[in-house]
């Protein structure tokens, strides 16, 4: 993997869902990986930071996960309601000082 | 504690004209970046910095350029505006440490017509 990928590009769910994303990323020089909820004409808002392989993150009914030897990270939400609907943004830190953001998964949550 | 903070929040400028987005950071943070965003394309790099005095191109630095005279600003300047500058730019500042959080600013939308 070259670039960060992230999947599904979309996803409809209904209150109460519990619903996961996929945040591919290349696993060499890796430092870091940052994960950011995007609501519309908003500023990208900071989820977590992992560092280590195995991390595991949690805030409230938002939890990620880190896989730095196969390169990948999970995002879960619980119970999803519709005030969590927004793209969820995750990007790589290698070796250097900058972040290669993923183009996001947008989530629409119906009540 | 203001965070990342840019002005203008909004801005017209005609094709041919010259504008400085201000971005300040009260947070002491070594690290800023400049970000754009496309449509369908996520959040681009445009330009970075390391620390007073030191800068360096991202990903799209064509048709700007920035300075880093002290810690808390990160001015970015578009010389000769495109329409192709239309965009949202992102200001965003971090610490120095491996697991820092980046945090950004509110956004300033330019429109170039």
């Amino acid at each position: 993997i070259l670039n960060v990928e992230q999947s599904p590009q979309s996803l409809h769910v209904q209150e109460g869902d519990s619903t996961n994303f996929t945040c591919s990323f290349p696993s060499s020089n890796f430092y870091a990986l940052h994960w950011y909820r995007w609501e519309t004409a908003k500023s990208p808002e900071a989820l977590f930071v992992m560092t280590l392989n195995g991390d595991e993150k949690k805030k409230g009914r938002i939890s990620a996960t880190l896989n730095t030897k196969e390169g990948y990270s999970y995002l879960y939400i619980k119970g999803s309601q519709p005030e969590d609907s927004a793209t969820y943004l995750c990007a790589r830190r290698g070796s250097n000082y900058k972040l290669t953001f993923g183009k996001g998964t947008l989530l629409t949550v119906n009540p | 504690n203001a965070g990342v903070t840019q002005t203008p929040k909004f801005r017209i400028l005609k094709i041919g004209q010259s504008m400085t987005l201000q971005c300040t950071q009260d947070m002491n943070h070594n690290y800023m970046y400049w970000y754009r965003q496309d449509p369908g394309m996520g959040l681009k790099l445009i330009y970075y910095s390391v620390g007073a005095g030191i800068t360096d191109k991202g990903e799209v630095p064509n048709g700007y350029n920035v300075s880093r005279s002290t810690t808390e600003d990160f001015p970015l300047r578009l010389e000769l505006a495109a329409p192709s500058q239309t965009s949202v730019y992102f200001c965003a500042s971090s610490g120095t440490g491996r697991g820092e959080t980046q945090y950004f600013g509110p956004g300033t939308r330019l429109l170039v017509l």
